[in-house]
């Protein structure tokens, strides 16, 4: 069974400090990697999709990655702000393109301004 | 183009009770897939439909049951409520193509307690 695992579960940094969140899954057998923000007590905003065929992904100030054979993403953000303060969740569908997804329990981002 | 809308947005039951929750999705997606996730954890899957039939199934007991319509919305029904299933319920929706469910943009979600 995939098991996601997210480190670190909390990380409060100062308004303007480049930032690594990080992501690893048992199972390299993926089809793609999506991450997603979560502000408190609301729903999932997908930021980005990595394909497995894919290294890396941009929008904007972040920056995804991905190495398939060690099992690992990164989320790469620069510059952080306190609107950026938020729950960050990666999570995993099997390669088969099974419909769902398995989820890390994610980190909690505070941006100290 | 609509996104993914949930409702209610917060519910309150008791022990014993039915409850039912609904989703509408995204403009030009096919599928649907439910999701609860208790304080603290990531997301759970529950089951996703796809052209109006069950397309796979988490780790739920059969109390949890759903339905999709023809227009792709979606219902989320659970019976018998135990305390344990206070969470918040995120509905996704996506546009699967050949095998592949392709990425999930989800609603707010519906939270429910149950007392």
């Amino acid at each position: 069974k995939q098991e996601v695992t997210q480190i670190p579960a909390a990380l409060s940094v100062p308004e303007g400090e480049n930032l690594v969140l990080n992501c690893s899954f048992t199972d390299s057998a993926i089809y793609n990697l999506q991450w997603f923000r979560q502000d408190p007590g609301k729903g999932l905003t997908s930021l980005l999709l990595i394909q497995s065929s894919q290294r890396e992904q941009t929008s904007g100030r972040l920056n995804a990655s991905l190495d398939k054979s060690s099992g690992r993403s990164t989320l790469y953000i620069a510059a952080s702000q306190p609107g950026d303060s938020a729950t960050y969740l990666c999570a995993v569908p099997h390669q088969t393109g099974a419909n769902n997804l398995f989820f890390g329990t994610g980190t909690r981002l505070t941006v100290i301004p | 183009e609509t996104g993914v809308t949930q409702s209610p947005t917060h519910l309150i039951k008791t022990r014993g009770q039915q409850v039912t929750l609904r989703c509408s999705s995204q403009s030009g997606h096919n599928t649907v897939s439910w999701y609860q996730q208790a304080l603290g954890q990531g997301p759970q899957f529950i089951f996703q439909y796809y052209r109006e039939e069950e397309n796979g199934r988490g780790n739920f007991p059969p109390r949890f049951s759903g339905l999709q319509f023809p227009n792709y919305s979606s219902e989320l029904n659970v019976n018998a409520l135990e305390l344990d299933d206070s969470a918040l319920y995120l509905c996704a929706s996506s546009q699967r193509r050949g095998g592949n469910t392709g990425e999930l943009f989800f609603g707010e979600g519906s939270r429910l307690t149950v007392l």
